[in-house]
């Protein structure tokens, strides 16, 4: 699976849009890019995956650009709530989720 | 619906004690892993069961961990015997299909502690 690459940290203030980048270089064009969160003291959580087309949720929105070298998940407006370890993972048909440091979300007043 | 759900929250014990971790997945879903974050590392994968069958177990770090899905239902994960190492929280998730397909939902982890 492709090795992915994300800042440490992120502020936001709330009700403003969090966008998280994560770099994936090395992504073969089978691979599609999934984002999990996982707030203090719960498991991780699903939130959104693509392959080539932008994707929306009811939670957020995925970019991916054109030569999917990279993306951004966008919160469209961040709660306190949103305050998570935010991972980006890369996934070929595997059963497994390779997750990395992922990037700490915090969200202020 | 009901989610992942894990059993006990938490579990305290002794060095060279056993310990069993229980996981129901989500009804209906064939798929259910494992993982595990020990402190300070990151969130690594154990092993994944379809139905009763394991299908992968190459995450499982020694023979102190037994992983069993009796029935293709619920999994337990027994380690035996504990060492200080073990101390960690331990994830269960499952799917309907393989990742690519569907995502995994996660139950709350269970906070293991070995003294």
């Amino acid at each position: 699976d492709a090795k992915t690459t994300q800042p440490p940290s992120m502020d936001c203030a709330e009700g403003r849009a969090a966008n998280l980048p994560c770099n994936h270089s090395t992504i073969s064009g089978n691979e599609y890019v999934y984002w999990y969160r996982q707030i203090h003291s719960q498991g991780p959580q699903y939130i959104i995956h693509g392959l080539k087309n932008n994707e929306t949720n009811e939670m957020a929105s995925l970019i991916i650009t054109e030569d999917r070298k990279s993306s951004t998940l966008i919160l469209p407006h961040a709660t306190l709530r949103d305050t998570a370890v935010y991972y980006c993972i890369a996934v070929l048909n595997t059963d497994k989720l390779i997750f990395g440091t992922g990037t700490r979300l915090q969200v202020f007043p | 619906e009901a989610g992942v759900t894990q059993f006990p929250s938490h579990s305290v014990i002794e060095k060279g004690q056993t310990v069993t971790l229980r996981c129901d997945p989500i009804s209906g879903h064939d798929n259910l892993y494992w993982y595990r974050r020990v402190m300070g590392k990151e969130i690594k994968f154990l092993l994944h069961f379809v139905k009763e069958s394991k299908q992968d177990e190459s995450g499982m770090p020694n023979n102190r961990f037994l992983a069993e899905r009796t029935g293709g239902t619920y999994s337990t994960l027994k380690v035996q015997p504990a060492e200080l190492e073990d101390s960690g929280v331990y994830f269960c998730a499952s799917s309907q299909e393989w990742l690519a397909e569907d995502t995994q939902y996660f139950g709350p982890g269970t906070r293991l502690t070995v003294l």
